[in-house]
């Protein structure tokens, strides 16, 4: 299986302020299509959660153009330019390219 | 709207059976990536099981114990759970992939299942 790790644990940020969240993978996430199969998601506190970035840089719908995916093979970053009090909650990467579908143990993002 | 909505969660014992459902509105169990997602309380999120046509898939920790299934007359997705353990206890969600790669775009509320004696 494919093992999603994060960082940081937690992220303490104030509002306006940028932030930014790390995801690696075990083994490359770059397929032979030049995508990178690699999902972020947030879950709002009492939430379900949302998806927020998908195929490693693509924005979901309604997403704030603040936010933003980077990273290819096994690096990948989730960034907010700057950070709104709406944003709170914790952050998940995912990887598809293979099943079982793994997730990261998430980042939560909380205001200082 | 499109709308995911499961029940048949709740109390079981362990080692015990239980179905949960998801009815969708406005969109096809048929034909559409169909999965289920748990949370362990206060933990982070686990894939589980996704379904669509002859596509089917299960996380290592349930296979062999959970059925995923649809019925596509009541437009609904089912996760059917035996032999429960502690461990199961968890919010279920079910969520929607259009298609592949995936990404889920829909999710439910989710239903809790509680494994204890």
């Amino acid at each position: 299986d494919i093992v999603m790790t994060q960082s940081p644990l937690s992220l303490p940020v104030t509002p306006g302020e940028p932030a930014s969240i790390s995801c690696r993978s075990s083994q490359s996430l770059l397929h032979r299509n030049g995508n990178n199969y690699l999902d972020w998601y947030l879950q709002k506190p009492g939430q379900s959660p949302q998806v927020v970035i998908y195929l490693g840089s693509n924005r979901a719908s309604g997403v704030p153009d603040r936010f933003s995916g980077s990273g290819s093979g096994t690096d990948f970053t989730l960034k907010i330019s700057r950070v709104e009090a709406e944003d709170v909650g914790v952050y998940y990467c995912m990887q598809t390219l293979e099943v079982p579908l793994t997730f990261g143990g998430g980042t939560k993002v909380e205001i200082k | 709207d499109v709308q995911l909505v499961e029940s048949g969660g709740g109390l079981i014992q362990p080692g015990g059976s239980l179905r949960l459902s998801c009815t969708a509105s406005e969109i096809s169990v048929s034909n559409n990536y169909m999965n289920w997602v748990r949370q362990a309380p206060g933990k982070g999120l686990e894939w589980v099981s996704v379904i669509y046509s002859g596509y089917i898939h299960y996380a290592d920790s349930v296979k062999g114990r959970f059925t995923i299934s649809r019925d596509n007359s009541k437009n609904t997705l089912y996760l059917q759970m035996n032999s429960l353990r502690a461990e199961d206890t968890a919010v279920y969600y079910c969520a929607r992939a259009k298609n592949y790669p995936f990404y889920f775009d829909y999710w439910g509320q989710g239903t809790l299942v509680t494994v204890s004696s």
